[in-house]
């Protein structure tokens, strides 16, 4: 089954204790890209990938770090988490920059 | 940067009645995608939209890319309670290879039995 997968899913974490959010799909996508979804803001893009090794910042990038090394795989890598990066999470993958996206479930991250 | 406006933020309708939502860019863009999230969900690709005064359907969903391709429209006709969720329209600057995602913050949709 074509899909894009995230894990974890949930998790509550402290402020400075680094963590990363795996995302990982099967469908051979150069894309892929890490949004954040804010109850009044909508998702905005984190990072975008257009192939291995190709990253680059997408609206909000600030605290957040990346690496594809990996066509399949693109972590999501928080150094020093603080509070204003609770939120919901949502990786996704696509044939290219143009075209349309795959959603994972989302990881729904609380960092106190 | 570049900006998605997208009114408006909440719809509330009768099932039966038509809902339609709006999309404007501060920019020029190269392509505008739909997407539908359920609640509890995430989001789901519809439609992407390439051409200026492009009009698609889909079943009772209608989608139109503006003329200056700046801003776009969704409309529903006859909502349905599964047509429940939040829309957003995601769109991609033109020019150069401009990657960046730019989403509204979407229009909720409820409908009411």
């Amino acid at each position: 089954e074509a899909q894009v997968t995230q894990n974890p899913r949930y998790l509550i974490t402290v402020t400075g204790k680094k963590l990363t959010v795996t995302c990982s799909q099967n469908m051979n996508h150069e894309y892929m890209s890490w949004y954040r979804q804010d109850p009044g803001l909508g998702l905005r893009q984190i990072y975008y990938s257009m192939n291995v090794e190709v990253t680059d910042k997408g609206d909000v990038p600030e605290g957040y770090k990346v690496s594809r090394k990996e066509k399949r795989n693109f972590p999501l890598i928080l150094e020093s988490p603080s509070p204003n990066q609770t939120s919901l999470y949502f990786c996704a993958s696509g044939w290219g920059g143009s075209y349309e996206q795959y959603f994972g479930p989302g990881t729904r991250l609380t960092v106190t | 940067g570049q900006q998605v406006m997208q009114i408006p933020q909440y719809q509330h309708v009768q099932e039966g009645e038509d809902f339609t939502t709006y999309c404007n860019s501060s920019t020029t863009l190269s392509n505008i995608q739909w997407y539908k999230q359920r609640p509890g969900g995430h989001p789901v690709f519809l439609i992407q939209l390439v051409k200026s005064g492009e009009v698609k359907k889909q079943k009772r969903l209608t989608f139109q890319f503006g003329e200056a391709k700046k801003n776009s429209s969704l409309h529903i006709t006859a909502t349905q309670t599964t047509d429940v969720g939040t829309y957003f329209c995601a769109g991609r600057g033109s020019g150069g290879s401009n990657y960046k995602l730019t989403f509204g913050k979407g229009t909720l949709l409820t409908v009411n039995p």
